[in-house]
């Protein structure tokens, strides 16, 4: 069984960067495509990047290029998402998922908040 | 990217009901779709992959249907546990892409 644990609630000024983590137990990271979907409040689900097992390499949502970067600790079985220029379009809650690109695994979430 | 479409983004049922939610594709994703449920302040939960493929340990009340650009997920008997907000999802291409959601309230 995994499970996905995040870290806590950020709050952030724009322009900021932001950095949430996702930590695997049950599994390790290597045998898991990790992604990152999020949700702005009353709002929608969005995914935003994660691992092709298939090209080994991590994809990015065109929406989100250039702004973050997905990397992973694999001595600790941590997964990391980092978003950097926030904007107040970012306030939303991050979540970290796995799956066979479906998600039958989901982390908590972490809420960011990005106010002045 | 695949666009995803939901309909109705609100529906209000009864206890009792059997309610159906359809999801379009704005291309054919073959049988490559999931549905999830969520419900306010938790994490998304799967429920179907595969467009038909019923999630160890999710009621068979929820089944899933369709291929191609149009899919279906029925509720055969609404429970009160079922209110709450559905999602499905393509992963035909590795952008993947969600819905817009479709709430379901109690009527």
């Amino acid at each position: 069984q995994v499970q996905l644990v995040q870290s806590g609630a950020e709050v952030k000024k724009p322009g900021a960067s932001v950095k949430v983590s996702c930590k695997v137990s049950g599994y390790t990271l290597t045998e898991l495509s990790m992604h990152w979907v999020r949700q702005a409040p009353g709002k929608g689900l969005e995914w935003m990047g994660g691992f092709d097992p298939e090209d080994g390499e991590t994809i990015y949502a065109q929406k989100f290029q250039g702004r973050v970067t997905m990397t992973e600790d694999t001595s600790t079985d941590t997964a990391y998402m980092e978003l950097s220029s926030l904007r107040s379009e970012d306030t939303a809650v991050y979540y970290c998922a796995t799956g066979e690109n479906y998600f039958d695994y989901w982390g908590q979430g972490t809420l960011v908040t990005v106010s002045s | 990217d695949i666009q995803m479409t939901q309909s109705p983004s609100t529906l209000s049922a009864s206890v009792g009901d059997r309610v159906t939610i359809t999801c379009r594709a704005s291309q054919s994703i073959s049988s490559w779709l999931a549905w999830y449920q969520q419900k306010p302040g938790k994490a998304p939960k799967l429920l179907i992959y595969k467009a038909s493929s019923l999630e160890s340990g999710v009621p068979s009340r929820f089944s899933g249907s369709g291929s191609g650009t149009e899919f279906t997920l029925t509720i055969s008997s609404l429970q009160p546990d079922d209110f709450a907000t559905y999602y499905c999802q393509q992963y035909n291409s590795y952008t993947l892409t969600f819905g817009g959601g479709t709430k379901v309230e109690i009527k």
